[in-house]
Protein backbone atom coordinates (compact mmCIF):
# COMPACT_ATOMS: atom_id res chain seq x y z
CA UNK A 1 0.00 0.00 0.00
CA UNK A 2 1.18 3.30 -0.47
CA UNK A 3 1.93 4.94 2.42
CA UNK A 4 4.08 8.43 4.09
CA UNK A 5 5.13 8.44 7.14
CA UNK A 6 7.28 11.47 9.58
CA UNK A 7 8.10 9.68 12.66
CA UNK A 8 8.51 12.32 14.62
CA UNK A 9 5.11 14.52 14.98
CA UNK A 10 7.61 17.11 17.17
CA UNK A 11 10.81 18.53 16.38
CA UNK A 12 12.24 20.88 18.79
CA UNK A 13 16.23 22.12 17.70
CA UNK A 14 17.65 25.82 18.83
CA UNK A 15 18.22 28.32 16.36
CA UNK A 16 21.53 27.89 14.20
CA UNK A 17 21.44 24.23 14.53
CA UNK A 18 20.89 21.85 11.88
CA UNK A 19 17.65 20.29 10.91
CA UNK A 20 16.89 17.23 9.32
CA UNK A 21 12.56 16.40 9.17
CA UNK A 22 12.28 12.85 8.02
CA UNK A 23 9.71 11.04 5.69
CA UNK A 24 9.75 7.83 4.61
CA UNK A 25 7.71 6.48 1.94
CA UNK A 26 5.94 3.22 0.53
CA UNK A 27 5.25 3.22 -3.61
CA UNK A 28 5.65 0.83 -6.09
CA UNK A 29 7.33 3.02 -9.45
CA UNK A 30 8.65 6.44 -9.44
CA UNK A 31 7.69 8.39 -6.46
CA UNK A 32 6.31 12.13 -6.72
CA UNK A 33 7.34 14.11 -3.40
CA UNK A 34 6.54 17.04 -2.05
CA UNK A 35 7.04 19.00 1.42
CA UNK A 36 4.45 21.32 2.34
CA UNK A 37 4.38 23.76 5.28
CA UNK A 38 1.89 25.52 7.14
CA UNK A 39 3.29 28.63 9.08
CA UNK A 40 0.82 30.11 11.80
CA UNK A 41 -2.68 30.62 10.90
CA UNK A 42 -1.98 30.13 7.04
CA UNK A 43 -2.71 28.06 4.78
CA UNK A 44 -0.76 25.14 3.24
CA UNK A 45 1.94 26.06 0.50
CA UNK A 46 3.98 23.91 -1.29
CA UNK A 47 7.74 24.35 0.22
CA UNK A 48 9.45 21.72 -2.73
CA UNK A 49 8.69 18.88 -4.87
CA UNK A 50 11.89 16.36 -5.31
CA UNK A 51 11.41 16.80 -9.13
CA UNK A 52 12.40 20.52 -9.33
CA UNK A 53 15.74 20.10 -6.81
CA UNK A 54 15.67 23.23 -5.79
CA UNK A 55 16.50 24.91 -2.33
CA UNK A 56 13.52 27.06 -1.25
CA UNK A 57 14.30 29.20 1.95
CA UNK A 58 17.61 27.21 2.28
CA UNK A 59 15.72 23.50 2.84
CA UNK A 60 16.38 20.67 0.72
CA UNK A 61 16.00 17.09 0.11
CA UNK A 62 17.22 14.38 -1.66
CA UNK A 63 14.86 11.16 -2.86
CA UNK A 64 17.11 8.39 -2.21
CA UNK A 65 14.88 5.44 -3.39
CA UNK A 66 17.08 2.87 -1.89
CA UNK A 67 16.00 4.19 1.70
CA UNK A 68 12.74 4.86 0.42
CA UNK A 69 13.42 8.31 2.29
CA UNK A 70 12.76 12.13 1.21
CA UNK A 71 14.25 13.56 4.41
CA UNK A 72 14.05 17.87 4.62
CA UNK A 73 17.49 19.24 5.78
CA UNK A 74 18.64 22.67 6.65
CA UNK A 75 21.75 23.33 7.94
CA UNK A 76 21.18 26.44 9.98
CA UNK A 77 17.73 27.22 11.73
CA UNK A 78 16.32 30.48 11.65
CA UNK A 79 12.92 31.16 14.37
CA UNK A 80 11.11 31.80 11.11
CA UNK A 81 11.14 28.37 10.47
CA UNK A 82 9.07 27.49 12.65
CA UNK A 83 5.96 25.87 11.27
CA UNK A 84 4.00 22.48 10.68
CA UNK A 85 5.94 20.22 7.98
CA UNK A 86 3.99 17.97 5.88
CA UNK A 87 5.41 15.35 3.41
CA UNK A 88 3.30 13.77 0.54
CA UNK A 89 3.41 11.09 -2.33
CA UNK A 90 1.13 12.05 -5.26
CA UNK A 91 -0.48 8.64 -6.70
CA UNK A 92 -3.63 8.22 -9.20
CA UNK A 93 -4.90 11.75 -8.74
CA UNK A 94 -4.41 12.24 -4.86
CA UNK A 95 -1.87 13.52 -2.77
CA UNK A 96 -1.31 10.78 0.05
CA UNK A 97 -0.17 12.74 3.29
CA UNK A 98 2.25 11.72 6.47
CA UNK A 99 0.91 12.97 9.58
CA UNK A 100 2.93 16.03 9.86
CA UNK A 101 6.38 17.23 12.04
CA UNK A 102 5.66 20.45 13.84
CA UNK A 103 9.15 21.95 14.20
CA UNK A 104 9.53 24.31 16.65
CA UNK A 105 13.00 26.66 16.66
CA UNK A 106 13.77 28.02 19.96
CA UNK A 107 16.21 31.15 20.53
CA UNK B 1 -5.90 37.08 -7.73
CA UNK B 2 -7.04 36.36 -4.10
CA UNK B 3 -6.29 32.15 -4.22
CA UNK B 4 -8.12 29.65 -3.17
CA UNK B 5 -11.23 30.61 -1.35
CA UNK B 6 -13.89 28.32 0.98
CA UNK B 7 -16.89 29.20 2.36
CA UNK B 8 -18.15 29.02 5.19
CA UNK B 9 -14.87 29.31 7.22
CA UNK B 10 -16.57 27.96 10.26
CA UNK B 11 -19.71 25.90 10.68
CA UNK B 12 -21.77 24.25 13.05
CA UNK B 13 -24.15 21.09 12.38
CA UNK B 14 -26.40 18.45 14.38
CA UNK B 15 -25.93 14.93 13.74
CA UNK B 16 -27.85 13.72 11.18
CA UNK B 17 -27.83 17.16 9.05
CA UNK B 18 -26.31 17.40 5.73
CA UNK B 19 -23.80 20.23 5.03
CA UNK B 20 -22.37 22.08 1.71
CA UNK B 21 -19.17 23.26 1.32
CA UNK B 22 -17.75 25.41 -1.41
CA UNK B 23 -14.66 26.28 -3.05
CA UNK B 24 -13.13 28.60 -6.05
CA UNK B 25 -10.24 28.06 -7.57
CA UNK B 26 -7.25 30.53 -8.69
CA UNK B 27 -8.38 31.72 -11.83
CA UNK B 28 -7.70 30.01 -15.05
CA UNK B 29 -7.44 26.60 -12.90
CA UNK B 30 -9.50 23.57 -14.32
CA UNK B 31 -8.28 21.13 -11.42
CA UNK B 32 -9.86 21.24 -7.65
CA UNK B 33 -9.59 18.50 -5.09
CA UNK B 34 -11.24 18.30 -1.94
CA UNK B 35 -9.42 16.76 1.19
CA UNK B 36 -10.51 15.80 5.01
CA UNK B 37 -7.67 16.90 8.14
CA UNK B 38 -9.13 15.53 11.02
CA UNK B 39 -6.36 16.92 14.14
CA UNK B 40 -3.46 15.55 14.43
CA UNK B 41 -3.18 13.65 10.74
CA UNK B 42 -2.37 14.58 7.69
CA UNK B 43 -5.21 15.50 5.03
CA UNK B 44 -7.32 12.42 3.33
CA UNK B 45 -7.97 12.45 -0.08
CA UNK B 46 -12.08 12.92 -0.77
CA UNK B 47 -12.30 13.62 -4.39
CA UNK B 48 -10.79 15.21 -7.33
CA UNK B 49 -12.45 17.26 -10.83
CA UNK B 50 -11.17 17.98 -13.46
CA UNK B 51 -13.32 19.84 -16.14
CA UNK B 52 -16.30 19.07 -14.16
CA UNK B 53 -15.95 15.32 -14.58
CA UNK B 54 -14.60 12.95 -10.96
CA UNK B 55 -11.16 11.83 -11.97
CA UNK B 56 -10.41 10.63 -8.66
CA UNK B 57 -12.25 9.23 -5.07
CA UNK B 58 -10.66 8.12 -1.96
CA UNK B 59 -12.01 5.74 0.88
CA UNK B 60 -14.79 7.52 1.61
CA UNK B 61 -18.42 6.43 2.06
CA UNK B 62 -21.55 7.00 -0.22
CA UNK B 63 -22.43 10.27 2.30
CA UNK B 64 -19.64 12.22 0.58
CA UNK B 65 -20.46 13.58 -2.76
CA UNK B 66 -19.37 16.35 -5.38
CA UNK B 67 -19.34 18.37 -8.09
CA UNK B 68 -17.50 21.12 -10.32
CA UNK B 69 -19.43 24.11 -12.29
CA UNK B 70 -18.72 25.63 -15.56
CA UNK B 71 -16.67 28.01 -13.79
CA UNK B 72 -14.34 25.39 -12.08
CA UNK B 73 -15.83 26.61 -8.60
CA UNK B 74 -17.07 23.24 -6.54
CA UNK B 75 -19.11 22.02 -3.98
CA UNK B 76 -18.47 19.26 -1.37
CA UNK B 77 -22.02 17.49 -0.05
CA UNK B 78 -21.72 15.29 2.80
CA UNK B 79 -25.09 13.81 3.74
CA UNK B 80 -26.45 12.10 7.52
CA UNK B 81 -23.61 13.97 9.53
CA UNK B 82 -21.90 11.70 11.98
CA UNK B 83 -19.79 13.25 15.06
CA UNK B 84 -16.50 11.72 13.29
CA UNK B 85 -16.98 14.21 10.05
CA UNK B 86 -16.00 16.66 12.80
CA UNK B 87 -12.83 18.16 10.68
CA UNK B 88 -10.94 20.37 8.84
CA UNK B 89 -12.00 20.30 4.76
CA UNK B 90 -9.38 21.60 2.41
CA UNK B 91 -10.02 22.47 -0.94
CA UNK B 92 -6.61 22.63 -3.67
CA UNK B 93 -6.65 23.63 -7.01
CA UNK B 94 -4.44 23.21 -9.39
CA UNK B 95 -3.66 23.89 -13.05
CA UNK B 96 -4.72 20.94 -14.93
CA UNK B 97 -5.35 17.34 -14.29
CA UNK B 98 -1.94 16.34 -14.27
CA UNK B 99 -0.16 19.13 -12.81
CA UNK B 100 0.51 18.36 -8.81
CA UNK B 101 1.18 21.61 -7.48
CA UNK B 102 -1.24 21.99 -5.42
CA UNK B 103 -2.57 25.78 -3.89
CA UNK B 104 -4.75 25.39 -1.14
CA UNK B 105 -7.51 27.52 0.68
CA UNK B 106 -7.89 28.30 4.30
CA UNK B 107 -10.27 25.26 4.62
CA UNK B 108 -13.32 25.26 6.47
CA UNK B 109 -13.76 23.88 10.10
CA UNK B 110 -16.92 21.67 10.54
CA UNK B 111 -17.99 20.51 13.65
CA UNK B 112 -20.53 18.36 14.28
CA UNK B 113 -22.48 17.99 17.61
Amino acid sequence: AQRVTQPEKLLSVFKGAPVELKCNYSYSGSPELFWYVQYSRQRLQLLLRHISRESIKGFTADLNKGETSFHLKKPFAQEEDSAMYYCALYSNYQLIWGAGTKLIIKP
Amino acid sequence: DAGVTQSPTHLIKTRGQHVTLRCSPISGHKSVSWYQQVLGQGPQFIFQYYEKEERGRGNFPDRFSARQFPNYSSELNVNALLLGDSALYLCASSLGQWNTEAFFGQGTRLTVV
